[in-house]
Parts: C-alpha cells; structure tokens; sequence
C-alpha cells in the first residue's frame, strides 16, 4: 500500500465549480503536508503547505488536514481554465523525505 | 530568470547504453534532489544531495548514480539502462540548509522525458 493515495481521475468541472481534491494517508508520523500543482509537461510547483491539523487559506485555495482520518484535501472556490492541471499532495515528518500520492488531474471546462 | 534548468529535455536509449542527465540551478540552494515521476505512482526520489560534497540514496537508488559537480550543479548517471528505467525524471533544489527542513519548498525542473527500448 502505498503510503499516500490520490484518485488519479480525471476531475471534470466547469468554470466557477468549487472543486474538492482529496488524499488519504497511511503514516501517522506525518506532519507536515503540501499541494503541489503540475501543469502538462512542467514540473511541480509548491501551491500550499500546512502543519498538523486545521485549515489555511491562500486567494481561491483552501487545505484542510484531518489528523485523526489521515485525510488531507485542497478546495478551489471559483475554479478557472488556467486551474487545470495534476495536483500532488505530499505528506512527511520531520527530518524526513517528502511522500508524493500519484496525482489527481483536474480539468476545468470554459 | 532560469531556476532550475535540466538537459536534454528528451532521450531515446536502447537497453544497456548509458547516459547523464545534468542538472543546474541558479538560485544558490543548498540543496538538490533526484525523481522519477511514474504514471500513478507520483514522484519518486532517487538521490539527493543536501549540500555540496555529500548524496544520499533516497527511496528508489538502484541502477542510477549521482555527481554533486559543485553548489549549482547535480547530474544523474544510468550507467545501463534498462526499460524499467523509462520514466520522465526531475531535478528539484531547495534553500534547505542541510536534511530536510520542515519547511522547504522544492523548486523543479521541466523535467527529462526518457525512454528505455
């Protein structure tokens, strides 16, 4: 089993749809955690990053982690063309590497 | 403003060839990373380098060694590739002064689209 999982999709939506990206995790040691946004034939950037539990919010996108379910999720409100792209979430502990899931791809039709 | 910058972008090998990928980055990390990135099983790393003079295995080492040429520079070297090696990898650097700090943010390449025959 692999230690972080995203479905793979694709995600479908029109334009202005909020849109709900979901991972789930299997290492409790798990501290910090990342949405990465990849767009084709680009390699991954950063877009959120929280520590343990709770919500933070950054413009449209929202990331939220429940420690207690090992469920991390990203929230785009108002979702654009230009949103359309794999995102990655990574989950890791301290002094440790980064655990990617393998991607969910999301696509935002005008 | 390059950031990181990988060569070449593309790469057709026959099985048993070798072959370097390079890597460069600009912004004066400390740090730079090895992955291969496969078609549901997200990124994988492969070496890192958490400062000039020392690499580290990371989750998938095997047939691949690494050079840390000097701060800006970090090449990867299959030196008989193989099919399971075909893979797009990316070269990723990050400000992180040593082991993984908490809060580093990795900073990719486009990536090397490679295809082992």
């Amino acid at each position: 089993q692999k230690e972080v999982e995203q479905d793979p999709g694709p995600l479908s939506v029109p334009e202005g749809a909020i849109v709900s990206l979901n991972c789930t995790y299997s290492n409790s040691a798990f501290q910090y955690f990342m949405w990465y946004r990849q767009y084709s034939r680009k390699g991954p950037e950063l877009l959120m990053y929280t520590y343990s539990s709770g919500n933070k919010e950054d413009g449209r996108f929202t990331a939220q982690v429940d420690k207690s379910s090992k469920y991390i999720s990203l929230f785009i409100r108002d979702s654009q063309p230009s949103d359309s792209a794999t995102y990655l979430c990574a989950g890791r502990n301290a002094g440790n590497m980064l655990t990617f899931g393998g991607g969910t791809r999301l696509m935002v039709k005008p | 403003n390059a950031g990181v910058t990988q060569t070449p972008k593309f790469q057709v090998l026959k099985t048993g060839q070798s072959m370097t990928l390079q890597c460069a980055q600009d912004m004066n990390h400390n740090s730079m990373y090895w992955y291969r990135q496969d078609p549901g099983m997200g990124l994988r790393l492969i070496y890192y380098s958490a400062s000039e003079g020392t690499t580290d295995k990371g989750e998938v080492p095997n047939g691949y060694n690494v050079s840390r040429l000097n701060k800006r520079e970090f090449s990867l070297r299959l030196e008989s590739a193989a099919p399971s090696q075909t893979s797009v990898y990316f070269c990723a650097s990050s400000e992180a002064p040593g082991h993984f700090a908490t809060n580093e943010k990795l900073f990719f390449g486009s990536g090397t689209q490679l295809s082992v025959l």
